[in-house]
C-alpha cells in the first residue's frame, strides 16, 4: 500500500541557510500534518492544513512556512536556519474521517 | 488544552512475559486515543486508537489498550512480549471536538525493552 512519501531523507546545511522538504500524502488523503523530533524527544507539532488552507498551528517557528498544494502535497520552508533545527521532521497523513496520522519516514536536517 | 503522560521512561520485560505501557490523558472533551510505535531512525507507526465503542481495543503486533475513563487512562497492554517489541512507543490523544486537521498531542514516549 502507498505511504506518505518524504523528500530528501537526510539534508545539511550551514546556520543562516535555508531548506525545503517535501511531503506527498497517501492517495486520498486531504490533511498533512509536520512535525519536528529533536534528538530523544517526542514529535512537536509544528502545522496542519486540510484541502490546502492552515487548519491549526503549533510550535512553529516565524522563520518557517508550509503549504499545501493542489495536489494534496505540502512543503516545510525553513530560513535563517540555526543549529537548534537540527531534528527529524515527519510528514504525516490522514482521512478525516478516521482519526488516525499515518507517518512517512522522516526527513533528518542537520545543520552545520 | 489537551495533554498527555507517560509516567515511565522505560519498561524492561522478559520475553514470554505480559507487558504493560501506561498512558493518562487529559482533554476537555471526549479523547481519541493512539498509540504509535517507533524504531529506530524510523517513522512512527501506527498501532490502535480508541474514538468510542468497547473499553478494550485491539491492534498491530498482539497489542491491545484498555480505556479507562474514570481514571483517564489508555494502558498498552501484549499478554507475551516478543524481543522484537523492543522500541519506543508513544501515546497520543486529540481532542473529539476536533475540527478536520487539528494536531494530535504526543506523550514524552516510553521505551520498552525485551530480554530474551
Amino acid at each position: 500500500a502507498a505511504g506518505v512519501i518524504q523528500s530528501p531523507r537526510h539534508l545539511i546545511k550551514e546556520k543562516r541557510e535555508t531548506a525545503t522538504l517535501k511531503c506527498y500524502p497517501i492517495p486520498r488523503h486531504d490533511t498533512v500534518y509536520w512535525y519536528q523530533q529533536g534528538p530523544g524527544q517526542d514529535p512537536q507539532f509544528l502545522i496542519s492544513f486540510y484541502e490546502k488552507m492552515q487548519s491549526d498551528k503549533g510550535s512553529i517557528p516565524d522563520r518557517f512556512s508550509a503549504q499545501q498544494f493542489s495536489d494534496y502535497h505540502s512543503e516545510l520552508n525553513m530560513s535563517s536556519l540555526e543549529l537548534g533545527d537540527s531534528a527529524l521532521y515527519f510528514c504525516a497523513s490522514s482521512l478525516p474521517t478516521t482519526g488516525e496520522l499515518f507517518f512517512g519516514e522522516g526527513s533528518r536536517l542537520t545543520v552545520l | 488544552a489537551q495533554s498527555v503522560a507517560q509516567p515511565e521512561d522505560q519498561v524492561n520485560v522478559a520475553e514470554g512475559n505480559p507487558l504493560t505501557v501506561k498512558c493518562t490523558y487529559s482533554v476537555s472533551g471526549n479523547p481519541y486515543l493512539f498509540w504509535y510505535v517507533q524504531y529506530p531512525n524510523r517513522g512512527l507507526q501506527f498501532l490502535l486508537k480508541y474514538i468510542t465503542g468497547d473499553n478494550l481495543v485491539k491492534g498491530s503486533y498482539g497489542f491491545e489498550a484498555e480505556f479507562n475513563k474514570s481514571q483517564t487512562s489508555f494502558h498498552l497492554k501484549k499478554p507475551s512480549a516478543l524481543v522484537s517489541d523492543s522500541a519506543l512507543y508513544f501515546c497520543a490523544v486529540r481532542d473529539s471536538g476536533y475540527s478536520s486537521a487539528s494536531k494530535i498531542i504526543f506523550g514524552s514516549g516510553t521505551r520498552l525493552s525485551i530480554r530474551p
